[in-house]
């Protein structure tokens, strides 16, 4: 079956526009999560929805982020007037009945700030 | 709060050779999941194993195994007989809830090289 897909791959932006980027679950997996990862870095949580719902939304950088879930299904990060310290891969996992289960990641937006 | 610590930042070895990976972590919970995952050349993570913190038992797969032991709060890898193909970027991840629901912390990751 079909793994966690994202879009887009590569995305260049310039400073202070807005991004959306886009993650497609596995189907059927009820959960799914959002993480950062700067250059030559660990991953860095930012939020995860079970279900259309996301509980905790702390771990977003800053009011610039934002994330939504529609149908259960595809979410969208979106960042607002993008700053160079955004630069980063994004990346996006799915899991099947919620929190604690295994994560399947997607390959991740690789997202560059001019 | 949640920590997990992965000292090695980069092993390398000469194919063949065993190699263990280094996973402490930190929690308040009696309650959570450890993880690894591999990060090839490629970029996409590769889930490996999933443990609960009920079960020690240690756990082999093929080439790779496990040692959990809550009383030092480890949960190392390791590889045997390893492959040019090991080499990637080694994460090891801690999964409990919080106060807001739930939360994952990843190690900063130790990158394996395996020369031929």
């Amino acid at each position: 079956g079909a793994g966690v897909s994202q879009s887009p791959s590569n995305k260049v932006t310039e400073k202070g526009k807005d991004v959306e980027l886009r993650c497609d679950p596995i189907s059927g997996h009820t959960a799914l999560y959002w993480y950062r990862q700067s250059l030559g870095q660990g991953l860095e949580f930012l939020i995860y929805f079970q279900g259309n719902s996301a509980p905790d939304k702390s771990g977003l950088p800053s009011d610039r982020f934002s994330a939504e879930r529609t149908g259960g299904s595809v979410s969208t990060l979106t960042i607002q007037r993008t700053q160079q310290e955004d630069s980063a891969v994004y990346l996006c996992a799915s899991s099947s009945t919620g929190v604690l289960e295994t994560q399947y990641f997607g390959p991740g937006t690789r997202l560059l700030v001019l | 709060a949640q920590k997990v610590t992965q000292a090695q930042t980069e092993i390398s070895v000469v194919e063949k050779e065993d190699v263990t990976l280094d996973c402490v972590y930190e929690t308040r919970d009696t309650t959570y999941y450890l993880f690894w995952y591999k990060q090839p050349p490629s970029g996409e993570l590769v889930f490996l194993i999933r443990r609960n913190s009920f079960d020690e038992q240690n756990e082999i797969s093929g080439r790779y195994s496990w040692n959990f032991q809550k009383s030092t709060s480890s949960f190392n890898f390791t590889i045997t007989a390893s492959q040019v193909v090991d080499s990637a970027v080694y994460f090891c991840a801690l999964s409990e809830r919080n106060t807001g629901g739930f939360k994952t912390i990843f190690g900063a990751g130790t990158r394996l090289f395996v020369k031929a």
